[in-house]
């Protein structure tokens, strides 16, 4: 079993409509990061959280902490959102906070 | 454009050969973390160093190292390439070291893709 697990692992959705990709973790975490990679490879950071939740633009990341658990959402979906999201645990102790990534998850957004 | 540099953008070479990577972080970032995404395994931490110094090991195979110079960029560099060497090699750099409460955001440069033949 990952450490770091997403779902869906494909999400097809039309344009407007409300996006939700999960990632649950297994290890002890010092944060959360979700990254964005375009078609073209390149990597964003979008959020890096530790608790609770974070707001930017169309795109909101939740993380419970007790439930090893993440969220990221986004409002009104747009083509230009197609990409891979990634989820990433920086995890504490022997690995010195590095990041494990998940599989991430391929978003499509038809027009 | 997150302020991180990488040199080359494409490299194709054959198999045993050596082939050095380039890394320049974003201005202030003292990080410097190297990853490998390959079509199988997914993006892997190979290695994070910290004003010049090195922090942390991930997956990296004992043909490959790296360091990070007094100006802070970095190098990594592969030798006795394979085949499944094949892959992406991205470059991030943040202010802290991940062991600071997660490193803050990290940065990532645009990568290099590694052709080995």
């Amino acid at each position: 079993k990952n450490e770091v697990e997403q779902s869906p692992q494909n999400l097809t959705a039309q344009e407007g409509e409300f996006i939700t990709i999960n990632c649950s973790y297994s290890v002890g975490i010092s944060a959360l990061h979700w990254l964005q990679q375009h078609p073209g490879g390149g990597i964003v950071s979008l959020f890096m959280l530790s608790s609770g939740k974070k707001k930017h633009g169309r795109l909101i990341a939740t993380i419970n902490i007790q439930e090893k658990h993440s969220s990221l959402h986004i409002t009104a979906s747009h083509p230009r959102d197609s990409a891979v999201y990634i989820c990433a645990a920086s995890n504490y102790g022997g690995s010195q906070g590095n990041l494990i990534f998940g599989k991430g998850t391929k978003l499509s957004v038809k027009p | 454009d997150s302020g991180v540099t990488q040199t080359p953008k494409h490299l194709i070479t054959a198999t045993g050969q050596r082939v050095t990577l380039r890394c320049s972080p974003r201005s202030g970032d003292l990080s410097v973390y190297w990853y490998q995404q390959s079509l199988d395994q997914g993006l892997q931490f190979l290695i994070q160093y910290y004003n010049g110094e090195e922090r942390a090991k991930g997956n990296i195979l004992e043909r490959f190292s790296a360091q990070q110079f007094p100006d802070l960029h970095s190098e990594l560099n592969l030798s006795s390439l394979e085949l499944g060497d094949s892959a992406l090699y991205f470059c991030a750099s943040s202010v802290r070291p991940s062991s600071s409460g997660g490193g803050g955001t990290q940065y990532f440069g645009p990568g290099t893709r590694l052709l080995v033949l």
